[in-house]
């Protein structure tokens, strides 16, 4: 199984802030990482496939970037909605992995 | 509207079994693969598996095999995922997600959830 770290695991910022979270692959997945959204009590949300595409309603706030093995999913101004865990997760190939989660909150 | 909505929160005994489901709408259920992801109390996002609704063919984790079933009913857009036999340690979150499409890589990213099925087991 392909293994998924995240760093950090956790981070504290401040409204406005610019956000940058890794995720790194055990082995080269090509660009087949999605990163995923998770507030407390919900289901989780789709945010970037294709390691770099939006889906579709996700605000141009986010980005990600990165091939191989290593990538970034940023925030580039943080708001109150953004305060969550976000998940990457690798798809290239079976069984799909998921990172253990960056938690996000408020400074 | 792309939809998809789960079946209501259960309470299970150990040993007992149970079905839950996920009902597609909005799309062509046929068109789009199925995963099942399990989020235990406080912990992160694991994947069970996926099917293709238009032949149920499974995938399944290793972690899964065995102790779950998946299965789907294109006639009703509904995907299903059962255990013959709950253990306790199969209390968590179900989640169902919709892939991008089937067969390409390309298409297999999530794009869709649902809202989660919370199932308890205990005695």
């Amino acid at each position: 199984d392909i293994q998924m770290t995240q760093s950090p695991s956790s981070l504290s910022a401040s409204i406005g802030d610019r956000v940058t979270i890794t995720c790194r692959a055990s082995q080269g997945i090509s660009n087949y990482l999605a990163w995923f959204q998770q507030k407390p009590g919900k289901a989780p949300k789709s945010l970037i496939y294709a390691a770099s595409s939006l889906q579709s309603g996700v605000p141009s706030k986010f980005s990600g970037s990165g091939s191989g093995t290593d990538f970034t999913l940023t925030i580039s101004s943080l708001q109150p909605e953004d305060f969550a865990i976000y998940y990457c997760q690798q798809y290239n190939s079976f069984p799909f992995t998921f990172g253990p989660g960056t938690k996000v909150d408020i400074k | 509207e792309v939809q998809l909505v789960q079946s209501g929160a259960e309470v299970k005994k150990p040993g007992e079994s149970l079905r839950i489901s996920c009902k597609g709408s909005g799309y062509s259920f046929t068109n789009y693969w199925i995963s099942w992801v399990r989020q235990m109390p406080g912990k992160g996002l694991e994947w069970m598996g996926r099917i293709d609704p238009s032949d149920s063919y499974t995938i399944y984790s290793p972690s899964f095999q065995g102790h779950v079933t998946m299965s789907a009913d294109k006639s009703i857009s509904t995907a299903y995922l059962q255990w013959s036999s709950l253990k306790a340690s199969d209390t968590a979150m179900y989640y169902c997600a919709r892939h991008l499409g089937t067969m390409l890589i390309e298409n297999r990213a999530f794009d869709f959830w649902g809202q989660g099925t919370l199932v308890t087991v205990s005695s």
